[in-house]
Formats: structure tokens, sequence, C-alpha cells
């Protein structure tokens, strides 16, 4: 069974200040791991993903996250938020073998002022 | 990539009725995924369409309430049966990548936002 935790429902930021989404997973197999992005009445856009090797992977519009398993942690971070990353962020885990079914968090809404 | 198109962008409808959602790729697909968002929440898995068989449900959702078609492999519908309030929600589609660098991701449609009164 899987799951997915994200501390904290509302995130504010300040422009240009470090951007840092948590998000926490539970898996009795080898994980594959996801950030979406959901802008205002849009659906979810990838952000990026870890399935194996390097555990730092780098997205979309300068996002990056680190796959830590001793931590079963998979965090969000951007090192200077612009107001454009305003948006709704999911972090979603599935299985590695076979059958794909993906498993959400709950979201994390980011909120970034001038 | 995938693009994924969705038929109706949003409705508002009464409740009782029925309303149908269509879903198209651009590419052929095996695997479909139905799920439903409700308002400010997270989503959940509806339902897994593979063409050529029935639907697989996830616990909570029925196929009398949700009956889904796939009748090839660019194109599902799903069907929001006998509609109440609590069936306002965005209902998305996605599909699983196949191929390079995107194997294993999937990819969303923009959403039907739908609306019950």
């Amino acid at each position: 069974a899987q799951s997915v935790t994200q501390l904290g429902s509302h995130v504010s930021v300040s422009e240009g200040a470090l951007v840092l989404l948590r998000c926490n997973y539970s898996s009795s197999v080898p994980p594959y791991l996801f950030w979406y992005v959901q802008y205002p009445n849009q659906g979810l856009q990838l952000l990026l993903k870890y399935t194996t090797g390097a555990t730092l992977v780098k997205g979309i519009n300068g996002f990056e996250a680190e796959f830590k398993k001793s931590e079963t942690s998979f965090h969000l971070t951007k090192p200077s938020a612009h107001m454009s990353d305003a948006a709704e962020y999911f972090c979603a885990v599935t299985g590695s073998g076979g059958y794909n079914k993906l498993i959400f968090g709950a979201g994390t809404r980011l909120a970034v002022h001038p | 990539s995938a693009v994924i198109s969705q038929k109706p962008s949003r409705d508002i409808c009464q409740r009782g009725t029925s309303l149908t959602i269509q879903c198209q790729v651009d590419s052929q697909v095996t695997m479909m995924f139905w799920y439903r968002q409700q308002p400010g929440q997270s989503l959940t898995l509806i339902a897994t369409a593979n063409q050529g068989s029935e639907a697989t449900y996830e616990s909570g959702f029925v196929i009398d309430k949700f009956p889904i078609s796939r009748p090839n492999l660019t194109f599902s519908t799903l069907t929001v049966s006998n509609m109440s309030p609590e069936d306002s929600s965005i209902y998305l589609c996605s599909v699983e990548g196949t191929s390079g660098l995107s194997y294993n991701e999937q990819f969303f449609g923009p959403g039907t936002r739908l609306t019950v009164l």
C-alpha cells in the first residue's frame, strides 16, 4: 500500500525567496515519485519525477526535488520564487512495477507575494 | 508526451440527470484513468479503463454510478449518472506514457468542471 503526506496545505513566500514544499511517502515497493502543478482552472502538469538513478532530479521552471529513501521524503524546492509559481502543487507516488496507479497527496497551495 | 482533450470543459446540470464526459488522446494508449477532484481537494482515482475490457473501479466507486466506455485506444467516456450536488467536481482523464522518457508518467487532460444544482 502507498500513501503521500504533504505538510502544509498553504505556503506563502515572498518573490525571490526559497520555495520548499514538503512531501513524505509510504510505499511497500520501490516508489516512483512525481510532483505535479495545477494552475487555476487548468489540468495537471508534470514538474518532475523520480524513478531510478540520480536522487536529485531537476524539472521545469527551475524546480528540483531530492529523493531521500532514509527519510521517505521527496521535497520540492526552487531557489527563487516568481509570481507565476503561484499554484497548487501535488506530490504523487506509484509503484515501480506493473499497474501504475497514482496516489496523490492532499496538495499544497503556494502563494507568492511581492 | 500525449495531448489530451476533454469535452465538455464545464457544465451545469440538474440533479437526477446524467452527463457523459469524453476524453480524446492524440496517440494510442493502453491504459486510461479517470479521476475526480472535489472542490478544494486532491485527486481521487475513480477507475482504470483498458481497451477491450471492463473498467476497474476503485473502492467507493461503482459502475452503475460511473459507467465507463473504452471503444478504442484513443478514446474513453465517463458518465456521471443520477447526479446529486455531491457530484460537483472536476473530472480528469489521464493516460500513461508508454515509451522513452515519458514511460511511467501520467498526462492529464484539462478537466471537466461539473456543477450539479
